[in-house]
């Protein structure tokens, strides 16, 4: 089974950039690798998805290594609404199944 | 226009009790999941069928049977329900099968508590 590790919790404060990496080991050849934002009280909610190098849309990029083992959300001047547990989603190389990370718990201070 | 609906949104009752949440989606996907998010935070998936097909089945005691009457429903029994089932539920559903690759949305989650 995929392994996907995150840090637990991250603080930052208002306008600075937040960087949240995710290892996965055994991910599957030709899976995406796709992170989602969870608010309190509401369910994940799609933010980005890469394959390899970097992607970059209206609220995070995503950097992914060659290896592609790994992969670090960037989160560009962040405010008190990014505030939320991020998570990373791979599926497994052996048997596809689909491995969400612990959840890093992002806390952003004024 | 709501995409993914769970109902109820909460659901209390004690142990022993077998109960029913239901979920439906309007986007026209393949693809539904149940998910068991712990007080952890942690995000496990339970069950996927793909056009009504059972696709996943993880480890889930049988007290847990889902049904999906047609595509755009996947429903979750629950019985004799036990003190560690409480959890918050979550359905979710994708244009097709069950990759990272394809983006899922989520529902607003049940939360069950069992008493």
């Amino acid at each position: 089974l995929a392994k996907t590790t995150q840090p637990i919790s991250m603080d930052s404060y208002e306008g600075q950039e937040v960087n949240i990496t995710c290892s996965h080991n055994n991910i599957a050849t030709n899976d995406y690798i796709t992170w989602y934002q969870q608010f309190p009280s509401q369910g994940p909610r799609f933010i980005i998805q890469g394959y390899k190098t970097k992607v970059t849309n209206e609220v995070a990029s995503l950097f992914i290594p060659a290896d592609r083992k790994s992969s670090t959300l960037s989160l560009p001047r962040v405010s008190l609404s990014d505030t939320a547990v991020y998570y990373c989603l791979v599926g497994d190389s052996d048997d596809y199944k689909l491995s969400f990370g612990a959840g890093t718990t992002v806390t952003v201070r004024a | 226009d709501t995409a993914v609906s769970q109902t109820p949104k909460y659901l209390v009752t004690q142990m022993g009790n077998d109960k029913s949440i239901k979920c439906e989606q309007n986007l026209g996907h393949d693809t539904m999941y149940w998910y068991k998010q712990d007080s952890k935070k942690f995000l496990k998936i339970m069950f996927s069928y793909n056009n009504k097909e059972l696709i996943i089945n993880e480890t889930v005691p049988n007290r847990f049977s889902p049904k999906s009457p047609d595509k755009a429903h996947l429903n979750l029994h629950i019985n004799s329900l036990e003190l560690g089932d409480s959890a918050v539920y979550f359905c979710a559903s994708s244009i097709q099968g069950v990759r990272s690759s394809y983006e899922q949305y989520f529902g607003p989650g049940t939360r069950l508590t069992v008493t």
